[in-house]
């Protein structure tokens, strides 16, 4: 079982909060992402890190932020929370990028009023 | 356009029963193809990963195929249990970049009935 853990489970807030998702690996990956996803669609990737102080945006546009100031802690800002981020935002690390599988957290589920 | 389908979307089968998911994709240059699982609530754990030369993995009672010629996978279930019920994702890793790009099927909804 992987060693990934996000923080809240579920999250029901109303619109203009300012929200952070917390996603912490106690595997010494470098490599971690964010994924976002809808019921029955594919994830989506919208942010990644190589590794401290590097972050990138992935194929899906995002008003979400993410910072990586410690390898084990990847988390995720809204700065003003609106209906259309509601989804699942699941989080997930690896070793490399290529050869290794990614390893999942059990996910955010955010639900915008 | 670099893309990943399963199906069936989705499968009922009755518990002890064998199954086959299938994916094509396009995606290329092809690095590896990955089939995870996925319950319901919780986050995708990684079944099985083939490179281009493997035809065949197995992780107990599930066995994936690859055929990087004709760009289909497909994911064996034997004797199927109970908590099988989940959705299964293929995902296609390319090796055009350095992230390593993983392309997302949608996934097929496996139900097991008792």
């Amino acid at each position: 079982e992987a060693d990934i853990y996000q923080t809240p489970r579920y999250l029901v807030i109303g619109t203009g909060k300012k929200i952070t998702l917390e996603c912490s690996q106690t595997m010494g990956h470098d490599k971690m992402y964010w994924y976002q996803q809808d019921p029955g669609m594919e994830l989506h990737l919208i942010h990644y890190s190589y590794g401290v102080n590097s972050t990138e945006k992935g194929d899906l546009s995002s008003e979400s932020t993410v910072s990586r100031i410690r390898t084990e802690h990847f988390p995720l800002t809204l700065e003003s929370a609106r209906p259309s981020h509601t989804s699942q935002y699941l989080c997930a690390s690896s070793e490399s990028a290529t050869e290794e599988p990614q390893h999942f957290g059990d996910g955010t589920r955010l639900s915008i009023l | 356009k670099n893309q990943v389908e399963q199906s069936p979307q989705s499968l009922i089968i009755l518990e002890g029963k064998n199954c086959t998911l299938q994916c094509n994709y396009t995606v290329s240059p092809f690095s590896n193809l990955r089939w995870y699982k996925q319950d319901t609530g919780r986050g995708p754990v990684s079944l099985t990963i083939m490179t281009f030369s493997e035809n065949t993995k197995s992780n107990g009672r599930y066995t994936a195929t690859l055929d990087a010629d004709t760009k289909q996978s497909s994911l064996h279930i034997t004797a199927s249990q109970l908590s099988d019920s989940a959705s299964y994702i293929c995902v296609v890793n390319d090796r055009g970049s350095t992230l390593g790009r993983l392309y997302f099927g949608r996934g097929t909804q496996l139900t097991v009935w008792p």
